[in-house]
């Protein structure tokens, strides 16, 4: 039974290049969340996806980052024109369905990371 | 807004030595305390978790009670062993939310 997935695990970009961060969730989750970790601190909520739908971006940058989670394939972390400030490890947690009440959520289970460097 | 602090590492050990990380929190309700570990190349797992005053989470020989007085959920194990090598995590959650409140992490590393 194969865990969270995220690739690649290290990632390298020169300021103002694209960054395309991958996370298949374990199977039969259907919601995604994903985490950034900056040097030194904690990991900070970013988004929260469903299949199709993005249900909560407040810890998400306004500005060049976007997510998605197709109704096939992995969910998607995008980061356009990249700046040094965006090196950090990017962590991606699955989890399986939540109660529609809303008062009930699942542990959430974490991929490796992807680890970005902005050169 | 709600924050976890915890002790800053790394950490090195000797085998069979005890090993203590620091926790404390800072929120405006009683959210539920987790740790996490994350060992070299692996996502970060569950290790154990508390959910209201005084419970007490244990796990792998690891164990932290929640101490609501003190805001605190330390980590400790009496005995690691070289495996128990890996990040370790204090996180706190709210029962009806899904974001999770990280901790920025402890590297232990135990030597044989």
């Amino acid at each position: 039974n194969a865990g969270v997935m995220q690739n690649p695990r290290h990632l390298v970009r020169r300021r103002g290049q694209e960054a395309r961060l991958r996370c298949s969730p374990m199977k039969g989750h259907s919601h995604v969340y994903w985490y950034r970790q900056l040097p030194e601190e904690g990991l900070k909520f970013m988004v929260y996806l469903q299949k199709e739908n993005i249900i909560d971006e407040s810890g998400m940058p306004k500005e060049r980052f976007s997510a998605e989670f197709p109704k096939e394939g992995p969910s998607i972390l995008r980061i356009q024109q990249v700046v040094r400030g965006d090196s950090a490890a990017y962590f991606c947690a699955s989890s399986p369905f939540v109660s529609q009440s809303g008062t009930h959520y699942y542990e959430q289970y974490f991929g490796p990371g992807t680890r970005l460097t902005v050169t | 807004g709600d924050s976890v602090t915890q002790m800053e590492g790394p950490v090195t050990l000797s085998e069979e030595a005890f090993l203590t990380i620091n926790c404390t929190y800072t929120a405006t309700g009683y959210p539920s305390l987790f740790w996490y570990v994350q060992y070299p190349g692996e996502g970060l797992q569950l290790l154990l978790k508390a959910t209201k005053a005084d419970d007490k989470g244990s796990n792998k020989g690891f164990e932290a009670t929640y101490r609501k007085e003190t805001t605190s959920f330390h980590l400790e194990k009496g005995s690691v062993q070289v495996s128990d090598s890996a990040v370790y995590f204090c996180a706190l959650r709210y029962p009806s939310d899904y974001k999770l409140s990280f901790g920025a992490g402890t590297t232990v590393t135990v030597r044989a």
